[in-house]
């Protein structure tokens, strides 16, 4: 079973514009994940937040984590024509190891870059 | 750091037969996952390895699905008489499992399986 949900599933926006997606999810986690998806290739990480952690940078990204509403935002500032591809979110538990078990991701937001 | 690399890109079958896919991780990750994707959905968990042993395996693994990790190097997923419903992309992933390193998988390009 899927436990994020992306919103929107489709986003269009012109280059040079903020494209914001968001993730809801169901369960606790120890860390959200965010990942890119270019059409019919893998997935590039983009970026990871713990469940203790509130708001993450990674150059041209930004990523807020509430645990209190299990939701998550991913913002990518003056987007490019390269940013075109899908996005997932992907929720990680703890194992009794303490180290991430099996990803559980949601069906993603494909981002359209108008050029 | 060659990154996770899969063989075959793609693979065409029919119906009944089986085949086998192969993983290779980033060297030193000690963790390795499979995901299966269909069209239009992300990625779903099946199965992973801490270094040779199988930790975890998901529902969605059925008793036609076995997957391999003999010397906790590359791993094999094999699926026997295969069905249509098998046909998706199968993606490996791998990880440096640590306390401090929050775990963060890495994935390959995947391998594209067709069952006609």
């Amino acid at each position: 079973s899927q436990q994020g949900e992306e919103d929107p599933q489709a986003l269009s926006i012109q280059e040079g514009e903020n494209a914001t997606m968001n993730c809801s999810y169901k369960t606790s986690i120890n860390n959200l994940q965010w990942y890119r998806q270019n059409s019919g290739r893998g997935l590039v990480h983009l970026i990871l937040i713990r469940s203790n952690e509130r708001e993450k940078h990674s150059g041209r990204l930004r990523v807020t984590l509430d645990t209190s509403k299990k939701s998550s935002s991913l913002l990518i500032t003056a987007s490019r024509a390269a940013d075109t591809a899908s996005y997932f979110c992907a929720t990680g538990t703890m194992d009794s190891g303490g180290g991430a078990d099996g990803l559980t991701f949601g069906k993603g937001t494909h981002l359209i870059i108008q050029p | 750091d060659t990154g996770v690399s899969q063989n075959p890109r793609h693979k065409i079958t029919k119906r009944g037969q089986n085949v086998t896919f192969r993983c290779d991780p980033i060297s030193e990750h000690n963790r390795l996952y499979w995901y299966r994707q269909t069209l239009g959905q992300g990625p779903e968990f099946l199965t992973y390895f801490q270094n040779e042993a199988q930790l975890e395996k998901s529902r969605l693994l059925s008793d036609r699905f076995s997957a391999e990790r003999p010397k906790g190097s590359f791993s094999t997923l094999e699926i026997q008489r295969t069905e249509q419903g098998d046909s998706a992309m199968y993606l490996c992933a791998s990880s440096l499992f640590s306390p401090r390193s929050g775990d963060t998988q890495y994935f390959g390009p995947g391998t594209r399986l067709t069952v006609l």
